[in-house]
């Protein structure tokens, strides 16, 4: 079993409607999450990032962290065109780069298209 | 302030030859991540350095390797290549400090091999 598992679609969708994205994960050390955007060609961007459990909202988008189902969502409302993109989720155990075996773990990713 | 540059864009090689991939972080970022994009794998972490010294390290034979310099620049090397080393290789600065450290990637090369 993988460490991080997202379902990599595609997933379509009319522009203005709501989409949800979702990772599951198997380690229990996880503390901090994330979820990265990815445009063809380039390198990941952070969309946004959550501690253990809980919601956190930044504008149109929302993270939400199930620490017991370890279960992750992303929320999108109102999706726009430019919203098309891959979507990734990532995972460590510690905040920073400084921890004892740091690293991002990802999903695969979701691609995501969102049609005019 | 400039991102994370990555050179080059686009590298083609054949199997058993050996490759030198280089990385630039935003000025005053001192960690440095190597992760190996993959359709089958998705995103894997390769290394991170930090102030020219290998502080962590992924799941990934011998054959890649890395090293950073004084400037926080970084390079990583990947010897006698394989048919499924061609994946996009990206790199990740970071500023170390309290909280989250966001990482910033670059654009990544794309490496195939013939």
């Amino acid at each position: 079993q993988k460490e991080v598992e997202q379902d990599p679609g595609p997933l379509s969708v009319p522009e203005g409607a709501i989409v949800s994205l979702n990772c599951t994960y198997s380690n229990s050390a996880f503390q901090y999450f994330m979820w990265y955007r990815q445009y063809s060609r380039k390198g990941p961007e952070l969309l946004m990032y959550t501690y253990s459990s809980g919601n956190k909202e930044d504008g149109r988008f929302t993270a939400q962290v199930d620490k017991s189902s370890k279960y992750i969502s992303l929320f999108i409302r109102d999706s726009q065109p430019s919203d098309s993109a891959t979507y990734l989720c990532a995972m460590s155990p510690f905040a920073n780069s400084g921890g004892s075996n740091y690293k991002l773990t990802f999903g695969k990713g979701t691609l995501l298209t969102v049609n005019p | 302030k400039a991102g994370v540059t990555q050179t080059p864009r686009y590298l083609i090689k054949t199997r058993g030859q050996q490759v030198t991939l280089s990385c630039s972080p935003i000025s005053g970022h001192r960690s440095v991540s190597w992760y190996q994009q993959t359709p089958g794998q998705g995103l894997q972490f390769l290394f991170e350095y930090f102030s020219e010294t290998q502080r962590n390290k992924g799941n990934f034979p011998g054959r890649f390797s890395g090293r950073q310099f004084s400037n926080s620049r970084s390079e990583m090397n990947v010897s006698t290549l394989e048919l499924g080393d061609s994946a996009l290789y990206l790199c990740a600065s970071s500023l170390e400090g309290t909280g989250v450290n966001e990482q910033f990637f670059g654009p990544g090369t794309r490496l195939t091999v013939l």
